[in-house]
């Protein structure tokens, strides 16, 4: 079955220090999406990308879109406290009703 | 998130017990999904709903069961708790397929002892 796989799995860094995860398909995704689960919360999503090679901007956080649709990343520059937290992808293929979730990446950062 | 609650938020059940988790939305939403999420496996889909009476497995359904019996109520049972259903559950929406996010609930945290 389709598979999304994120990594790393964890990420400590220093305050102001720079973080990207990474998301990879085994299959050609018709779109992904990522969202931030805070420590004890629920997911809540954060954008979707839909155009191979497409980029988007929140902020401090980058998003990208493989060219073959079937990797993207995320980026945030200049760490704050505030983003700690656990990252997840999530892909779609086409014509399904239901997102693949990658394993998340759990972000900590030392002040 | 607003318009989407489940119940309960705690519950601890007897290995062999049946329980059933609760998902409740006001969105009007189409699409609701079950999933369970446990650490180093991320977000796995449980079940999934379409409409009224239309529902289909995910990729770890062995030993849940679902129903939707109105739009707006997406029922989880576990017809016999297993250890290894301990798990935090967290009921999704969503508008339409690909539509521009999920949300989901607060989360069930379910220990089975």
């Amino acid at each position: 079955g389709q598979q999304v796989m994120q990594i790393p799995q964890y990420q400590h860094v220093q305050e102001g220090e720079d973080f990207t995860t990474y998301c990879n398909s085994s299959t050609t995704l018709s779109n992904i999406q990522w969202y931030k689960q805070r420590p004890g919360g629920h997911p809540v999503f954060l954008i979707q990308l839909v155009k191979s090679g497409e980029v988007k901007k929140q902020k401090r956080l980058t998003f990208q879109f493989g060219e073959a649709k079937k990797n993207s990343s995320l980026h945030i520059t200049a760490t704050q406290t505030t983003d700690v937290g656990t990252y997840f992808c999530a892909g779609s293929i086409q014509g399904a009703q239901k997102l693949v979730f990658g394993q998340g990446t759990r972000l900590t950062i030392n002040p | 998130d607003a318009g989407i609650t489940q119940s309960p938020r705690h519950k601890v059940t007897e290995t062999g017990t049946p329980v059933t988790l609760r998902c409740h939305q006001t969105e009007n939403h189409r699409y609701m999904y079950w999933y369970r999420q446990d650490p180093g496996h991320g977000l796995r889909l449980i079940h999934y709903s379409y409409g009224v009476k239309d529902t289909d497995k995910g990729e770890v359904s062995d030993g849940y069961s679902v129903s939707r019996s109105k739009t707006e109520d997406f029922l989880l049972t576990l017809e016999s708790a297993t250890s290894s259903q301990t798990s935090v559950y967290f009921c999704a929406i969503s508008e339409s397929e690909g539509a521009l996010g999920y949300t989901f609930g607060s989360g069930t945290r379910l220990t089975v002892v």
